[in-house]
């Protein structure tokens, strides 16, 4: 069966360090996978997204990269932390392309920057 | 402005009564996703809806989409305090889905 992993699960970190969360999927080949950030009380918003190894979609312009270095991993990073980076970071995967992508999230890691 | 809108934000109801959480799409809808988040937690798949018209059960919750596929419902039959948590709408867009503003249900005794 299909797991997917992400780590650390909680992480506070002062302005202007820098990130690196990382999600791994076990059970499947060639997902597609993404990241999404929570913000406190709102929906999901989709940050970043890849359909192969080294292919990167970003959705929404910000000082947060993702890079995907095997076929199972996806990171993301950032150089520098913002108070606004704070939030819920999920990572979540999916199988086939077009439409109809049901997707299987991670359990989250939550972020907070002081 | 948001592609998807959910309603209400948040929802407060006595355990035992019925309630219905609405995901509107600015665009057609070629798969609707129901998801339910407990706090602090990922996201459970609940339902997908495709067809316009199509209504789908499990347990206690009921989703339907309408026949224009530009608007979705959520329903819950007799609420119970394992039904808390932030239910999520999120429509197909090739390759991604998006999401909507989710809605904070909370059950109380």
């Amino acid at each position: 069966s299909q797991t997917i992993h992400q780590w650390p699960a909680t992480l506070v970190q002062p302005v202007g360090s820098p990130l690196s969360l990382e999600c791994t999927v076990e059970g499947t080949s060639n997902p597609n996978l993404y990241w999404y950030r929570q913000a406190a009380g709102r929906g999901l918003q989709l940050l970043f997204y890849s359909v192969g190894i080294g292919q990167i979609s970003s959705e929404v312009p910000q000082n947060l990269s993702a890079s995907r270095p095997q076929d199972r991993q996806f990171i993301l990073s950032s150089k520098k932390l913002l108070l606004s980076d704070s939030g819920f970071y999920l990572c979540a995967w999916s199988v086939g392309s077009g439409s109809y992508n049901e997707q299987f999230f991670g359990p989250g890691t939550r972020l907070t920057v002081l | 402005s948001q592609e998807l809108e959910q309603s209400p934000q948040s929802l407060i109801v006595q355990e035992g009564k019925n309630l219905t959480i609405n995901c509107t799409s600015s665009k057609t809808l070629y798969g609707l996703y129901w998801y339910k988040q407990k706090y602090g937690e990922g996201l459970i798949f609940l339902m997908m809806l495709q067809k316009g018209g199509e209504e789908k059960s499990h347990e206690k919750i009921t989703a339907k989409l309408d026949e224009k596929k530009q608007q979705s419902s959520l329903h819950i039959t007799a609420s119970q305090p394992s039904h808390a948590g932030i239910y999520l709408c999120g429509a197909d867009r090739t390759d991604k889905l998006i999401f909507g503003t989710g809605t904070r249900l909370q059950v109380f005794p």
